[in-house]
């Protein structure tokens, strides 16, 4: 069955630099999310993706975050200037279609867990 | 107040239990999600519905539009349920498109 991959499932970084984070989602996929869960706490969403551009996004979403389809396969979280609040664990999903009324779920990938020292 | 509230918290049983775990919702949704969340941290999906009753296996969910309240059951329970189980709502946004608000989770261990 196919899946939603990320790498690297553990990604440890200094405080102040930039971070990646990877996702492959599934291939006939169109929409596309981040999640974060920070540890002990419940998962937050993050933004939503379409058509390359960005179709929704929460409050935690701000200016140091991005997102981009930089080729067909992959979506990627950048974070610019990462802070000690940044860590968590990192969960990208995939749906088929994103419309309120469709019955596709999201697909989630294992996570990156995301250190910041 | 969270827009997703599940109950029990935590819950531990004895191996053969039926198992419920409640998630009430104050949002309007499209749908619900049900996820199991193993320690690792990866999540899996296990059941979405918009109405009435999904089986798969020993689960069962249901969900109660009118009351914004879903159920999932796990009918003779074993260790290897053990997870967290997370009750995820969609709900419509601004853009046309959706979102997942999560709950809290139940953390669910099954003794031996």
């Amino acid at each position: 069955e196919p899946e939603v991959t990320q790498t690297p499932s553990h990604q440890v970084t200094q405080m102040g630099q930039e971070v990646i984070l990877r996702c492959v989602p599934i291939s006939n996929h169109l929409y596309f999310y981040w999640y974060r869960q920070i540890l002990g706490q419940k998962v937050e969403f993050l933004v939503s993706f379409y058509n390359n551009e960005i179709s929704e996004k929460s409050e935690i979403f701000d200016d140091q975050f991005s997102v981009e389809r930089p080729d067909g396969s992959n979506f990627t979280l950048k974070i610019r200037s990462t802070k000690l609040e940044d860590s968590a664990m990192y969960f990208c999903a995939s749906s088929e279609r994103g419309s309120l009324m469709s019955n596709q779920p999201q697909h989630f990938g294992d996570g990156t867990r995301l250190s910041i020292l | 107040k969270n827009e997703v509230e599940q109950s029990p918290q935590n819950l531990t049983a004895q191996e053969g239990e039926f198992i419920t775990i409640n998630c009430s919702y104050s949002v309007g949704i499209s749908a619900l999600h049900w996820l199991q969340q193993h320690p690792g941290g990866g999540i899996v999906s296990l059941f979405m519905l918009s109405s009435g009753k999904k089986k798969h296996g020993r689960l069962i969910a249901t969900i109660n539009i009118q009351e914004k309240h879903s159920s999932l059951h796990i009918t003779a329970s074993h260790p290897r349920d053990s997870a967290v189980y997370i009750c995820a709502v969609r709900s419509g946004t601004t853009s046309g498109t959706y979102k997942y608000i999560f709950g809290t989770g139940t953390r669910l261990k099954v003794l031996a």
